[in-house]
């Protein structure tokens, strides 16, 4: 079954504390993408990666940081995690590039305290 | 300005009703246009792309005018299974990697 995959889909951790999402496809997808949802604000882009070890930055990278190693997995790093990073991320990815279909992973709801 | 907007809703309408969600985006060099939809907090699903010269696809119509920046969805006919919020999509400028979202218009269709 072609699908996007996050691990974990909940998590609670304290400021500071680093972890990792992990995001992996299985449609051979070139491009991925995360976003993170705020209500009121919609879906904001983070980070994308246009192919294996490339990736850019979106409207709202600021304490993130991703990797392309491989071109099914594209993890979400917060190094130093605030309480303004507490939000729903979704990892999504197409064939190539935003022109295309976006599919989503189920999402991972995040709350730093 | 918000790059792009929607119609803030929510929208409320018995079923049968035809709703119209409006989108318009200050990109003028953005290329691709979509209608997604999302159910309560789960992962958007796309529901339409948009094209210059209009789609339909069954009670769903979309809409692009690019002189007035502007994309339309009409659903005609709405079904209680319809009640979710959508989402307008636009790829920011040219390139084709960078996407901005809309806020999302919920709509709620009543028995």
């Amino acid at each position: 079954e072609a699908q996007v995959t996050q691990n974990p889909r909940y998590l609670i951790t304290v400021t500071g504390k680093k972890l990792t999402v992990t995001c992996s496809q299985n449609m051979n997808h070139e491009y991925m993408s995360w976003y993170r949802q705020d209500p009121g604000l919609g879906l904001r882009q983070i980070y994308y990666s246009m192919n294996v070890e490339v990736t850019d930055k979106g409207d709202v990278p600021e304490g993130y940081k991703v990797s392309r190693k491989e071109k099914r997995n594209f993890p979400l790093i917060l190094e130093s995690p605030s309480p303004n990073q507490t939000s729903l991320y979704f990892c999504a990815s197409s064939l190539q590039g935003s022109i295309y279909e976006q599919y989503f992973g189920p999402g991972t709801r995040l709350t730093v305290t | 300005r918000k790059e792009v907007e929607q119609d803030p809703g929510p929208f409320n309408v018995p079923e049968g009703a035809t709703v119209a969600f409006n989108c318009t985006y200050s990109n003028s060099a953005s290329q691709s246009f979509f209608w997604y939809r999302q159910d309560c907090r789960k992962e958007p699903k796309l529901l339409m792309s948009v094209y210059s010269s209009g789609n339909e696809d069954g009670r769903f119509t979309a809409q692009l005018n690019r002189a007035s920046q502007y994309i339309s969805l009409l659903i005609r006919d709405s079904k209680l299974s319809d009640s979710a919020t959508y989402l307008c999509v636009v790829n920011k400028g040219t390139g084709g990697f960078k996407t901005i979202f809309g806020a999302g218009t919920r709509l709620f269709v009543k028995a």
